[in-house]
Order: structure tokens, then C-alpha cells, then sequence
């Protein structure tokens, strides 16, 4: 059983760039939830998708956006970043209606 | 908005003994509890979860006592180990939407 990979694990970017982490859920499960982490808090909800639908978002801006793919794959993408962008992405795979959530180890960014 | 909170940073403890770690919630609609585990360079792993119509559940050395009274929280580690040091989240969902709010972590550290 194949658990939850993201990529890049590091990168870094300049303010106003664009990103995009990758996210390969667990094998057969559906849904597929964006969390950032800044440094010394905890985990904030982002998004979450739903076979390739969104299914929720917390408060985040506009800017930042996801896909989800036939596969249950997914994509966050991040436009115009700022400073405070900069944290732990973390993806985490679930089926449908359970709170058990399997994280991936994250891609962390950092925009200078 | 933090809508659910670890007020204790840290806590260190000797090996064998007790860990205890506090979450508190502010929003009555949680009824679904749980928490992570998370160790450096790696993505947090559920431990153990309670729902609201339990107030206590059991897994081994780990049991959860949900006091919804108090809007209240904990975690007890019996004995507590090595392997144990890490940082702990607590996090809430409400019934049917399973979108994760987390608090900001307690690191533990035990001590040989």
C-alpha cells in the first residue's frame, strides 16, 4: 500500500511568483485536503477535494487554488505569493466521511 | 480564530511515567476529536480519536477523556517511552464535515 507522496519537499521562491505542489493520495482513497502549517502553530485547513470537486475551504484568498484528478491526485496552486506564504504544505488523503486524515511529509516553501 | 487550543508548549516527562496533554475547543458544533502525532521531517500520523458521544476511549498506552462540559480534552500516555517524543496535535471537526481545525501542538519529551 502506497501512502501519501508530495513533491517538491523543498522549494523556494521570490514574492509574486507562482507555485504548484503535487499530491499522490493513498491508495483508494477518494479525498484529498490542503493544510497549511506555519512555523510554531498547527495545521490550517485550505481546502479539500472530493472526486475532483471542492468540497470545502477554509480562509483562504482567491489565490489559492486546487485540482483534483481522475485519479485522485491533486494540485494546490499559490499565484502572486507574499512572505507569509511561506510554510509546510501538508496533503492528506482520506475516504469520504472519515476524520482520519494520512499526511504526506509536506513541501516546504519558502518565498523570500 | 482559534478555535481549538494547546495552551502547554511542551512537557517533559521521565520515561515510565504519565504524559497528560490538555486541547481545549471554543465551538459546540465539534463533536469529533482526535489526535496526531508528529515527529521532525515527517507528516503528522492519527493516534487515537473520540466522538462526542464517548468521553473516553482507549488504544493501548493511549486513552482520550472528552469532558464536553468543559469543552475539554486530553490524552494520557501510560507509560511513557522514548519513541513517544514528539509534537502532539489536538483537532476537531464538526458531524459531517470533516474539515480538521488543529491546535498549535504540545512537544513532548521523555526523558531516559
Amino acid at each position: 500500500e502506497t501512502g501519501v507522496t508530495q513533491s517538491p519537499t523543498h522549494l523556494i521562491k521570490t514574492r509574486g511568483q507562482q507555485v504548484t505542489l503535487r499530491c499522490s493520495s493513498q491508495s483508494g482513497h477518494n479525498t484529498v485536503s490542503w493544510y497549511q502549517q506555519a512555523l510554531g502553530q498547527g495545521p490550517q485547513f485550505i481546502f479539500q477535494y472530493y472526486r475532483e470537486e471542492e468540497n470545502g475551504r477554509g480562509n483562504f484568498p482567491p489565490r489559492f487554488s486546487g485540482l483534483q484528478f481522475p485519479n485522485y491526485s491533486s494540485e494546490l496552486n499559490v499565484n502572486a505569493l507574499e512572505l507569509d506564504d511561506s510554510a509546510l504544505y501538508l496533503c492528506a488523503s482520506s475516504e469520504q466521511n472519515t476524520g482520519e486524515l494520512f499526511f504526506g511529509e509536506g513541501s516546504r516553501l519558502t518565498v523570500l | 480564530d482559534q478555535q481549538v487550543k494547546q495552551n502547554s508548549p511542551s512537557l517533559s516527562v521521565q520515561e515510565g511515567r504519565i504524559s497528560i496533554l490538555n486541547c481545549d475547543y471554543t465551538n459546540s458544533m465539534f463533536d469529533y476529536f482526535l489526535w496526531y502525532k508528529k515527529y521532525p521531517a515527517e507528516g503528522p500520523t492519527f493516534l487515537i480519536s473520540i466522538s462526542s458521544i464517548k468521553d473516553k476511549n482507549e488504544d493501548g498506552r493511549f486513552t482520550v477523556f472528552l469532558n464536553k462540559s468543559a469543552k475539554h480534552l486530553s490524552l494520557h500516555i501510560v507509560p511513557s517511552q522514548p519513541g513517544d517524543s514528539a509534537v502532539y496535535f489536538c483537532a476537531a471537526s464538526g458531524r459531517i464535515d470533516y474539515k480538521l481545525s488543529f491546535g498549535a501542538g504540545t512537544t513532548v519529551t521523555v526523558r531516559a
